[in-house]
């Protein structure tokens, strides 16, 4: 079962770092933990993926835990165009399974 | 081009029409998705295509008939649907088919918004 919990909203500060918790205390042992945003009026955009591994692009970075059972969206300096719903996302690629969603908002 | 074009944006349609979504991508993927979207929750996965064969289909109503014709389209049939199908339709695609081992990132377009009269 893929299933992930996160926080329903959170608000941050512009230019401030912005840390997107995600429980997934059922992960399977080869499922990424994938994250995507979504934009109003878009289609949600992939961020970030890892395994074990804390892992960095552009965009963001991935803290996973050692046990595996969480992990951190952490997005280093939050401007106005990160504000949109940010879903932790388990189970194996081709069946991805969105948890609920935390929706971001940023204060300039 | 790394877009995946959804057709139409928006679509009304009544209780006894039949219609179909679009789904184009010329990325080279070989694994195409169908995810229904209703507001304020998140996509729920609908049907997979893996190298043009069905893989997944998540227990859908028969009302919704998924078809990919070639590596990058997909379509979605709609027939006798209901009002509480009203929802937004994103289509995606990946480079690879399902299973664990594969780790790419799905390419969503920007959805289809269904009502349904």
């Amino acid at each position: 079962d893929a299933k992930t919990t996160q926080p329903n909203s959170m608000e941050s500060n512009e230019e401030e770092p912005v840390h997107l918790p995600c429980n997934h205390s059922t992960i399977s042992g080869t499922d990424y933990i994938h994250w995507y945003r979504q934009l109003p009026s878009q289609g949600p955009e992939y961020v970030i993926h890892g395994l074990t591994s804390n892992v960095n692009n552009r965009m963001a970075s991935l803290a996973i835990a050692e046990d595996r059972k969480s992990s951190t969206l952490i997005l280093h300096r939050a401007t106005l165009r990160d504000a949109a719903v940010y879903y932790c996302v388990g189970g194996s690629q081709g069946n991805l399974i969105f948890g609920k969603g935390t929706k971001l908002s940023v204060k300039p | 081009d790394t877009e995946v074009t959804q057709t139409p944006k928006h679509l009304v349609m009544g209780m006894t029409n039949k219609k179909s979504l679009k789904c184009e991508q010329h990325m080279g993927h070989r694994a195409m998705y169908w995810y229904k979207q209703k507001a304020k929750k998140p996509p729920e996965l609908m049907f997979v295509y893996s190298y043009e064969k069905l893989s997944i289909n998540e227990s859908v109503p028969s009302r919704f008939s998924p078809e990919c014709p070639n590596s990058s389209l997909l379509n979605l049939h709609l027939h006798a649907l209901q009002p509480e199908d009203s929802a937004l339709y994103l289509c995606a695609s990946s480079q690879e088919g399902t299973g664990a081992a594969n780790t790419g990132e799905l390419f969503f377009g920007e959805g289809s918004r269904l009502t349904v009269l």
